[in-house]
């Protein structure tokens, strides 16, 4: 596609739910970050995938939080029992290839989160 | 761990003054990045600067980097109100090969006509 895609665009779940949240990123791209942004904040670096494997993730919170890319292109993030404290905005990114060329990252609109 | 700081975090300016933004980091890095953030929107790429004494400039904004002391500036001129939005650097660090940016807590700039 011409840019990064996420969906949903909202959601909004109760405490304890299950969620998953989707990537879709620009098409070449190797490499693929999730941020989370709270509010007023700068995002914050959760996992970094090039290809189809995890090669960092110790941004990632706790154990509730795993991201896969099965094929090398969408990516999904799955928060299991969801804290209130997960409220916010979830943010892909995609490069040409990680840690090369410029590292230039072109962020998708987000997946804003609500855990009510 | 990399920090990286920015100020001042609020700016309010009038239309057609110049101001700097300031962003700070912590540790080794050779690329740093500027990012717009429009309310409820996603971050935008202003500028990439790749090296030393880097100087980019797009419009009425300009950036640049001094590695040695660790800081970018991104300056304004003759600022307008089309220029209210939230601005963010980003370091790369080399301890991770680059494949992860931290952020700062970004500027929120308002022009006022």
């Amino acid at each position: 596609g011409a840019g990064v895609s996420q969906t949903p665009s909202n959601k909004v779940t109760e405490k304890g739910k299950y969620v998953e949240l989707r990537c879709d990123p620009i098409s070449g791209h190797t490499a693929l970050y999730w941020y989370r942004q709270s509010l007023g904040q700068g995002p914050e670096f959760l996992i970094y995938f090039q290809g189809t494997g995890a090669a960092d993730d110790s941004g990632l919170p706790n154990d509730r939080f795993f991201a896969v890319r099965p094929e090398g292109s969408v990516s999904t993030l799955k928060i299991q029992r969801t804290e209130r404290g997960d409220s916010a905005v979830y943010l892909c990114a995609s490069s040409l290839q990680g840690g090369g060329n410029t590292g230039e990252l072109f962020f998708g609109e987000g997946s804003r989160l609500t855990v009510l | 761990e990399l920090k990286v700081e920015q100020n001042p975090l609020f700016l309010s300016m009038q239309e057609g003054k110049n101001y700097t933004i300031y962003c700070n980091y912590s540790t080794t890095s050779d690329r740093l990045y500027w990012y717009r953030q429009d309310p409820g929107k996603s971050l935008e790429s202003l500028f990439v600067l790749l090296s030393n004494g880097a100087v980019k400039q797009e419009g009425r904004l300009m950036a640049s980097l001094d590695t040695k002391a660790r800081l970018s500036t991104l300056h304004i001129t003759a600022a307008v109100h089309d220029l209210s939005a939230t601005y963010f650097c980003a370091v790369a660090s080399k301890e991770t090969s680059g494949s992860r940016l931290t952020f700062g807590e970004g500027t929120q700039l308002t022009v006022n006509p």
